[in-house]
């Protein structure tokens, strides 16, 4: 069965700062990958995704992540962290399939430290 | 840009009460689900539903549970008789066409069962 890790529960940056989040995932292919981030009180937004070709790809507000299949992960980065992006952001995985249900990881809370 | 939208924004009920929860869901889109999310767990699937029909439910999603999209724009989850334990935050989502992967989620809809 598939699932999702994120290891950090809980991250702490100050702003202007890297980021890095976690995800690593159990498949039995290669599946679509998806980060979505939740700032209080709102739904999920799609920061980025993955379904094939270039490993490093680009999101919205200055995110990237990179697949890594030895490593079976998909970690999400940001060069400079601001102020905003406190919030709780979710890996997940789907199939390459009609349905495309998502698995979701636990998430990870970021908190920004002025 | 278009979004899902869901209504309401938060509903309390009393245990064994009838629920349903509105989701209006992108323009176009032939794809439809619901998540939920129930406080400080992982974001879980709970039905897709495509062409008129579930084309996949988890375990949660019993015969308590039911879907429907009763016209063009609206798409309900419908719980038969409230539990505690189904206090959650209820995400329903959206995706375009079958080459297109993404899901799009809406705000959700916070229920609270007394």
């Amino acid at each position: 069965a598939q699932s999702v890790t994120q290891p950090d529960i809980h991250i702490t940056v100050s702003e202007g700062a890297s980021l890095e989040l976690r995800c690593n995932y159990s498949y039995g292919a290669t599946p679509y990958l998806f980060w979505y981030v939740q700032s209080p009180g709102q739904g999920l937004q799609l920061l980025l995704k993955y379904f094939s070709g270039d490993t490093l790809v680009q999101g919205i507000k200055g995110f990237e992540a990179e697949f890594k299949r030895s490593q079976s992960s998909f970690n999400l980065r940001k060069p400079s962290v601001h102020w905003s992006d406190a919030a709780e952001y979710f890996c997940a995985v789907g199939p390459k399939a009609a349905g495309n249900k998502l698995t979701f990881g636990g998430g990870t809370r970021v908190l920004v430290k002025p | 840009e278009p979004e899902v939208t869901q209504t309401p924004s938060h509903q309390v009920t009393q245990m064994g009460q009838e629920v349903i929860l509105r989701c209006v869901p992108i323009s176009n889109h032939l794809y439809f689900y619901w998540y939920r999310q129930i406080l400080g767990q992982k974001v879980e699937f709970l039905v897709s539903f495509y062409n008129n029909e579930i084309s996949e439910k988890s375990e949660i999603f019993d015969d308590q549970f039911s879907v429907e999209r009763p016209d063009g724009s609206n798409f309900t989850l419908k719980i038969r008789s409230t539990k505690l334990e189904d206090s959650a935050m209820y995400f329903c989502a959206s995706r375009g066409t079958p080459s297109t992967d993404t899901q799009y989620f809406g705000p959700g809809t916070r229920l609270t069962v007394l």
